[in-house]
């Protein structure tokens, strides 16, 4: 039972465009989610979160969107950068302390071409 | 910065055989994540600790065990491997108590193959 899903796989954008990375969830009782960015041969690094309370976070070019009617949230980059190209992992939790484990989704690769 | 020591990085192991991974945490955290990513697979809990005690637990098979000592260092013991358990093993630290979601640190992980 997948609760979190990343459907794209993959997403190819071109370099000072906008990068849209999309993720569901069916766990109406998730209340904190996170974005994570993963490069080869290293561990997930966060990059940005929300809370179940608002509905959009920023930070530099990162910005999430949460949905809670729907169950969605999206991360948008912009403008992207060539180094931006990694794995993205959306992640879900019960909570926001250091007690809790993470849902993950199965990821999206980015890839920003020059 | 420290960062979450993950060793090995690599292990190639043959059916029904056993493996330890061990996992050092940032220094401070005090609690301690595991988590099995399979091949094209998204990250799955495994099992957390908390001051050397179980936190919590997830889809971890009865084959596999897992402590954390007094150092916080945590290892994940896994008898009579499978193909399947082949994959990505990451740790992840963070402090318990007064500790938020984004500051669990991840390990690079180990890459498990069981040939």
């Amino acid at each position: 039972d997948q609760q979190v899903k990343q459907n794209s796989p993959s997403l190819s954008v071109q370099e000072g465009r906008i990068s849209i990375l999309n993720c569901d969830y069916t766990n109406s009782m998730f209340d904190y989610f996170l974005w994570y960015k993963k490069y080869p041969a290293e561990g997930p690094t966060f990059l940005i979160s929300i809370s179940s309370i608002k509905d959009k976070n920023e930070d530099g070019r990162f910005t999430v969107f949460l949905n809670k009617s729907a169950k969605h949230l999206s991360l948008h980059i912009v403008p992207s950068q060539p180094g931006d190209s990694a794995v993205y992992f959306c992640a879900a939790s019960l909570g926001n302390t250091g007690f809790q484990k993470l849902v993950f989704g199965t990821g999206t690769r980015l890839l920003v071409s020059p | 910065a420290a960062g979450v020591i993950q060793s090995p990085r690599h292990l190639i192991k043959e059916k029904r055989e056993t493996a330890t991974l061990k996992c050092y945490p940032i220094p401070r955290h005090d609690t301690v994540y595991w988590y099995q990513q399979g091949p094209g697979q998204d990250p799955q809990f495994l099992i957390s600790f908390y001051e050397k005690m179980q936190s919590d637990k997830g889809s971890i098979p009865d084959r596999f065990s897992a402590q954390q000592f007094s150092d916080y260092h945590s290892e994940l013991n896994m008898s009579s491997l499978e193909l399947g358990d082949s994959a990505l093993y990451f740790c992840a630290s963070s402090l318990g108590i007064g500790g938020r979601l984004n500051e669990q640190f991840f390990g690079p992980g180990t890459r498990l193959t069981v040939l």
